[in-house]
């Protein structure tokens, strides 16, 4: 099983619509949870951080349940600049820096 | 937010021949630095972690002989790819830690190789 493993997707979507991404990650002992965007041939940047009583940024709304180790990311209202590849990001244990990334979910929102 | 940078941002470059990348913190101390790399369609995956003043962790499969990262100050980390073949043709990006953001990773813009 990979430690993270997401949606294959891709997902393509009109301007407005409703999207959510899944995640499951192996390792009971992580402890910090991320969604991260990745634009084509660009690096990674931080969307949001998750917190066990989830939370929300404008749109974007992230969930995390511990007990079946699973983390979701809604967007809501999609725009245009919201086209980018999704990556779910844990840490890779308890108190460790170390990042594992999942392959990614590609969305596009379409005009 | 903090700001990374790395050099070159494309390199291409002959089989056989080595090649550095550096990794700069531009307005933080960073003790700890990782270098990813990324294949086409395919997740980031951690290659090292990089610490001040110590040897490099690599991770498994990793090897270290052709892959050397040098962490020599708190704001610069390199990584060298020595004598590269077209399999190391990847996206390589590091990112830095900043202590006072626990756990947050702020990355590099990224080095694209190519290995011909």
């Amino acid at each position: 099983r990979k430690e993270v493993e997401q949606d294959p997707g891709p997902f393509n979507v009109p301007e407005g619509a409703t999207v959510a991404f899944n995640c499951t990650y192996s390792n009971s002992a992580s402890q910090s949870f991320f969604w991260y965007r990745q634009d084509c041939r660009k690096e990674p940047k931080l969307l949001m951080s998750v917190y066990s009583s989830g939370n929300e940024d404008g749109r974007f709304t992230a969930q995390l349940n511990r007990a079946s180790q699973y983390i979701s990311l809604l967007i809501r209202d999609s725009k245009l600049s919201d086209s980018a590849t999704y990556l779910c990001v844990v840490n890779a244990q308890g108190g460790s820096e170390k990042l594992v990334f999942g392959k990614g979910t590609k969305l596009t929102v379409n005009p | 937010g903090a700001v990374v940078s790395q050099h070159p941002s494309r390199v291409i470059c002959k089989s056989g021949t080595s090649v550095k990348i550096e990794c700069r913190s531009l307005d933080f101390q960073a003790t700890t630095m990782f270098w990813y790399r990324q294949f086409p369609k395919q997740s980031l995956m951690l290659m090292a972690t990089s610490n001040e003043g110590s040897k490099a962790t690599y991770e498994q499969g990793v090897e270290k002989d052709k892959f050397l990262i040098n962490h020599a100050s708190l704001t610069l980390s390199t990584l060298t790819v020595t004598s590269a073949h077209p399999e190391d043709s990847s996206f390589y990006i590091c990112s830095a830690t900043d202590r006072a953001s626990s756990y947050e990773q702020y990355f590099g813009p990224g080095t694209r190789l190519t290995v011909t």
